[in-house]
């Protein structure tokens, strides 16, 4: 089984700013990796697919990146909206694994 | 644009069968993938099941084959069955389209 791990676990940032949350994984995932946000009561949302790509209706203030064992989900300038839980998941090799997320709070 | 609706019985005695169905609108069940996931209380996710637009399955061996993913084209509804339930399979169940949305989820309470 795949491990994915994340950084930090919390990332206490202002409105405006720029933040960079890490995903590391165990063994190679090529580029499947997915980024997913999920705010408090609600079901997660698929933000990137296959490392770096948006998925529908995701601004363009959220930028995936990496491939293999590496990623990084940055997101240009925080929306208040942005502030909830990041996870990554790989779909590479079942099963389908998840990171245990970084949250975003407000600073 | 596609809407994934769970449904289930809300609260599960242990031993017993846990049946959720997803119905799935805006999109032929039979032209993509679905996946199963769930959220245990406070923590993070979990993989459960999926299963391809030609019917094959996949499962999550954590859950030592306690599990049943299938489909039915007649009502475009995914389902999925978790035999001989404990008080660990308590969570929030969610049914997902392969690399598109999530449904709301549906939580599941498994007690006496």
């Amino acid at each position: 089984e795949i491990v994915l791990t994340q950084s930090p676990g919390t990332l206490s940032l202002s409105p405006g700013e720029r933040a960079t949350l890490s995903c590391g994984s165990s063994q190679s995932v090529s580029s499947y990796l997915a980024w997913y946000q999920q705010r408090p009561g609600q079901a997660p949302r698929l933000l990137i697919y296959g490392a770096s790509t948006r998925a529908t209706g995701i601004p363009d203030r959220f930028r995936g990146s990496g491939s293999g064992t590496d990623f990084i989900l940055t997101i240009s300038r925080l929306e208040p909206e942005d502030f909830a839980v990041y996870y990554c998941q790989q779909y590479g090799s079942s099963p389908y694994t998840f990171g245990p997320g970084t949250k975003v709070d407000v600073k | 644009q596609v809407r994934l609706q769970e449904s289930g019985p809300g609260l599960v005695k242990p031993s017993e069968t846990l049946s959720l169905t997803c119905t799935v609108s805006g999109a032929s069940i039979s032209s993509y993938d679905w996946h199963w996931f769930r959220q245990l209380p406070g923590k993070g996710l979990e993989w459960i099941a999926h299963i391809s637009y030609s019917a094959t399955t996949d499962y999550n061996p954590s859950l030592n084959s306690r599990v049943t993913i299938s489909v039915d084209t007649s009502t475009n509804q995914v389902s999925l069955k978790l035999y001989s339930v404990t008080n660990a399979d308590t969570a929030v169940y969610y049914c997902a389209r392969g690399g598109g949305g999530w449904g709301q989820g549906t939580l599941v309470t498994v007690s006496s």
